[in-house]
């Protein structure tokens, strides 16, 4: 099936770091990305829909200048939480999607973001 | 706009038992329907989808759902389960126009115990 790699899977940085986290379709063409944040325990919310080549749509609530998505081919897309504080540590999941008839979003393993 | 609401946060079944773990939804336009399962710090693998056609869905693993378009459910079932399909499991719709957002209910965690 469809794989989607994400990295890094794991980071730990102090706060005021920028940190970011790439997301890669390896065996199709996404037309289109999208990021997710899910918080202990709960559902995961999206935070943005990356389409190739053009400004990411940002869900309401989400800073696009704390939220940087660069969606610059259509095998890569990532995110970059700038200057980052304990509040954003998170777990953030990117899925791929491939337009055309039935395709389903398919998920990275997600990146845990631990802010000290 | 969507919602999904998954009735059950946590569902706890021995091994071989069968389960069901239960997904409503809202919505004023037509729908595709998904179940996707995630496993600890990893993310999502798709189960199975509702799209179109026959109402009663069969996935990976042994799983199925069936799509009840009169009460907007989209319950899954499995009918012994495994202590590996200790999980959560998410129930989530997207509109069938449109960019293919996914609206996600809360989860529900499965845990089978021996």
């Amino acid at each position: 099936g469809a794989v989607v790699s994400q990295h890094p899977s794991w980071v730990i940085c102090k706060s005021g770091t920028s940190v970011k986290i790439e997301c890669r379709s390896l065996d199709f063409q996404a037309t289109t990305m999208f990021w997710y944040r899910q918080f202990p325990k709960q559902s995961l919310m999206l935070m943005a829909t990356s389409n190739e080549g053009s400004k990411a749509t940002y869900e309401q609530g989400v800073e696009k200048d704390k939220f940087l998505i660069n969606h610059a081919s259509l095998t890569l897309s990532t995110l970059t939480v700038t200057s980052a504080h304990p509040e954003d540590s998170s777990f953030y999941i990117c899925s791929a999607y491939r337009q055309g008839r039935n395709q389903p979003q398919h998920f990275g393993d997600g990146t845990r973001l631990s802010i000290l | 706009a969507q919602s999904v609401t998954q009735l059950d946060s946590q569902v706890p079944v021995f091994e071989e038992a069968p389960v069901e773990l239960r997904c409503n939804y809202s919505s004023s336009v037509s729908v595709y329907l998904f179940w996707y399962v995630q496993y600890p710090n990893q993310g999502l693998q798709l189960l199975l989808k509702y799209l179109s056609g026959s109402t009663l869905v069969k996935g990976i693993n042994g799983f199925e759902a069936e799509f009840n378009k009169s009460q907007t459910s989209f319950h899954l079932r499995k009918p012994s389960v495994h202590i590996s399909d200790t999980a959560e499991y998410f129930c989530a719709v997207s509109v069938i126009q449109g960019a293919q957002k996914l609206v996600f209910g809360q989860g529900t965690r499965l845990t089978i115990n021996p």
